[in-house]
């Protein structure tokens, strides 16, 4: 079945650095896009980051843009965010999501179940 | 960018009842507008994709309609395992826009 296991998370200080990753299995990892996924506590979902299948095509959500780095290693169905300069704001539930497809539609159809990012002093 | 606005924010509803969830877009999205069930400390889970698709393994109590910017998820029968907060979604180029969510609870 499908799993993604995010990792990395933990307490850190404003202006530091953290890497977060997120173990895929279950599904040819190479195939699929993926998502960086968001959620402060108590509030609702917020868009990270995506890459593409082979890593060509990247993007980012304005409010990490230039401090965070989406990365995937498809020999190691491992998908990466380096997150860095961060900020109490950054403090969520990170998610890292998988892209299907269908009826000409794409769409997340799994999501891990998060890796907590605590940035306070 | 594309605002997705939902309504109510919140509501109370009794187990057996019919729920309405609205979404509206700030520009036209054709049906490019998805739904998700999150529960308390649980991952977001697809319910319905493309405005009134149902995905695979979701009961049929769940039903999406809409197209342009006003959209409409409905759950005919609420079930005990409904009461969570629901988010509608839009995919514009893999950037990914929710709406701000609609807490269901228990009446």
């Amino acid at each position: 079945q499908v799993q993604l296991v995010e990792s990395g998370g933990g307490v850190v200080q404003p202006g530091r650095s953290l890497r977060l990753s997120c173990a895929a299995s279950g599904f040819t990892f190479k195939n699929y896009a993926v998502h960086w996924v968001r959620q402060a506590p108590g509030k609702g979902l917020e868009w990270v980051a995506v890459i593409r299948y082979d890593g060509s095509n990247i993007d980012y959500g304005d409010s990490v843009k230039g401090r965070f780095t989406i990365s995937r290693d498809n020999t190691r169905n491992t998908l990466y965010l380096q997150m860095n300069s961060l900020r109490p704001e950054d403090t969520a539930l990170y998610y890292c999501a998988r892209v299907s497809g269908r009826d000409g539609y794409t769409f997340v159809d799994y999501w891990g179940q998060g890796t907590l990012v605590t940035v306070s002093s | 960018d594309i605002q997705m606005t939902q309504s109510p924010s919140s509501l109370s509803a009794s187990v057996g009842d019919r729920v309405t969830i609205t979404c509206r877009a700030s520009q036209t999205i054709s049906t490019y507008l998805d739904w998700y069930r999150q529960r308390p400390g649980k991952a977001p889970e697809l319910l319905i994709y493309g405005a009134s698709s149902l995905q695979s393994g979701v009961p049929s109590r769940f039903s999406g309609s809409g197209s342009g910017t006003e959209f409409t998820l409905t759950i005919s029968g609420l079930q005990p395992e409904d009461f969570a907060t629901y988010y509608c979604h839009h995919n514009s180029n893999y950037r990914l826009t929710f709406g701000g969510g609609t807490k269901v609870d228990i009446k």
